[in-house]
């Protein structure tokens, strides 16, 4: 079975920084892009980031473009979303989500989502 | 503002059929496939429909998606109460170079 547990979240001031983590079980996790999805509160999903199964390629969404690196380690099977200077309009629960392939494709969807990690940007 | 546009609200009675669009442009729903999610409260998003027509097993086959151009569908028939959640669509889009969500359509069945 598939599961996706993330943690790290919590209550951070304007201008500081986070770091997530998301582990993966159940499947062969690098044979699979991975991706960091947002939620704002009472919004639509945002997609924020995503690497590919060997991290040879990564796509930030442009709102945190500079700001957020993500990075996986294949060999315990972890997903990680460093956050620098954080924003109010960062406030968010974050998902973890698995793709359907290996490489960035046109045909990607989010198979499978954790349960996902509150995240609130606030002085 | 979200890439792709939902109608904010839909609704039906039991046993109607629903259909929920999606309206996008030449870069994400013109070029490539979309996929349906649902959302019931409190819970992660669930793929409902992808690759524009396609169920994962599990899901009922009252729902099926369908595209047209730069737009798409999400068709519910034999409406029941557990069909109840917000539902969005995506696709890749290939300006933004990842994938883009529409702003959720809540679905009520009264």
């Amino acid at each position: 079975e598939v599961q996706l547990v993330e943690s790290g979240g919590g209550l951070v001031q304007p201008g500081r920084s986070l770091r997530l983590s998301c582990a993966a079980s159940g499947f062969t996790f690098d044979d699979y892009v991975m991706h960091w999805v947002r939620q704002a509160p009472g919004k639509g999903p945002e997609w924020v980031s995503g690497v590919s199964w060997n991290s040879g390629s990564i796509g930030y969404a442009d709102s945190v473009k500079g700001r957020f690196t993500i990075s996986r380690d294949n060999a315990k099977n972890f997903l990680y979303l460093q956050m620098n200077s954080l924003r109010a309009e960062d406030t968010a629960l974050y998902y973890c989500a698995k793709d359907q392939y290996s490489v960035f494709h046109s045909g990607s969807y989010f198979g499978y989502w954790g349960q996902g990690t509150l995240v609130t940007v606030s002085s | 503002q979200s890439v792709l546009t939902q109608p904010p609200s839909a609704s039906g009675t039991p046993g109607q059929r629903v259909t929920i669009s999606c309206s996008g442009s030449s870069s994400n729903i013109g070029s490539n496939s979309v996929n349906w999610y649902q959302q019931l409260p409190g819970t992660a998003p669930k793929v409902f429909i992808y690759n524009n027509d396609q169920r994962p097993s599990g899901v009922p086959d009252r729902f099926s998606g369908s595209k047209s151009g730069t737009s798409a569908s999400l068709a519910i028939s034999g409406l029941q109460s557990e069909d109840e959640a917000d539902y969005y669509c995506a696709a890749w889009d290939d300006s933004l170079n990842g994938p883009a969500f529409g702003g959720g359509t809540k679905l009520t069945v009264l």
